[in-house]
């Protein structure tokens, strides 16, 4: 079955810049999404269609993509940040959904 | 306000089955795919079921292809799913998640083109435990 894979963990300082990166082999034909999920809530998409960021999310949120690979990018890092962070997209033929494995990141 | 709620989670046997449910509201319900997402106690997210808002296309996991049945009422403005033969490891929180999509045109003949939102709302979770 098709996978998404994210690194574990990331840390950053606050107002640095954390990027959490998620490769699949379908990402060049499927458009990624990313979720933000805070201990003991539901998931919030903070990224979709790559790098189209839903009204309500902060300009510090940005997304690409190149490749296998696409990357969400935290600019500025605030406290506030510290989440569960999971990539989203399709497997070639776009039937089957798939998450990315998660992504902690720590704010120090 | 638009919003999701899941139920029907609940203590089942293994082999057992359960119905979740999730209401919409502050919404149109019939215009929008929905989703079923799950999350195993300290684990991530689990993609289960997606369902158009006609309910002409429906897919699966391979996880619980065969056991797992979702449907929707588009009148009761509600999302379901069934589910049988139920094991351990579906253990887990159940969101309902709302899937905006606009529809492109063809990109070849019978192969639609959609441009998707990502889950956009999601329920707060109804938690199955499947446990003797």
């Amino acid at each position: 079955s098709y996978e998404l894979t994210q690194p574990p963990s990331v840390s950053v300082s606050p107002g640095q810049t954390a990027r959490i990166t998620c490769s699949g082999d379908a990402l060049p034909k499927q458009s990624a999404y990313w979720y933000q999920q805070k201990p003991g809530q539901a998931p919030v998409l903070v990224i979709y269609q790559d790098s189209e960021r839903p009204s309500g999310i902060p300009e510090r949120f940005s997304g690409s993509s190149s490749g296998t690979t696409v990357t969400l990018t935290i600019s500025g890092v605030q406290a506030e940040d510290e989440a569960d962070y999971y990539c989203q997209s399709a497997d070639s033929s776009g039937t089957s959904r798939v998450f990315g494995g998660g992504t902690k990141l720590t704010v120090l | 306000e638009v919003q999701l709620v899941e139920s029907g989670g609940g203590l089942v046997q293994p082999g057992g089955s359960l119905r979740l449910s999730c209401a919409a509201s502050g919404f149109t319900f019939s215009s929008y795919s929905m989703n079923w997402v799950r999350q195993a106690p300290g684990k991530g997210l689990e993609w289960v079921s997606y369902i158009s808002s006609s309910s002409s296309t429906i897919y699966y996991a391979d996880s619980v292809k065969g056991r797992f049945t979702i449907s929707r009422d588009n009148a009761k403005n509600s999302l379901y799913l069934q589910m049988n033969s139920l094991r351990a490891e579906d253990t887990a929180v159940y969101y309902c998640a709302r899937d905006p999509q606009v529809h492109l045109g063809e990109l070849s003949p019978g192969q639609p083109l959609y441009y998707y939102y990502g889950m956009d709302v999601w329920g707060q979770g109804t938690t199955v435990t499947v446990s003797s």
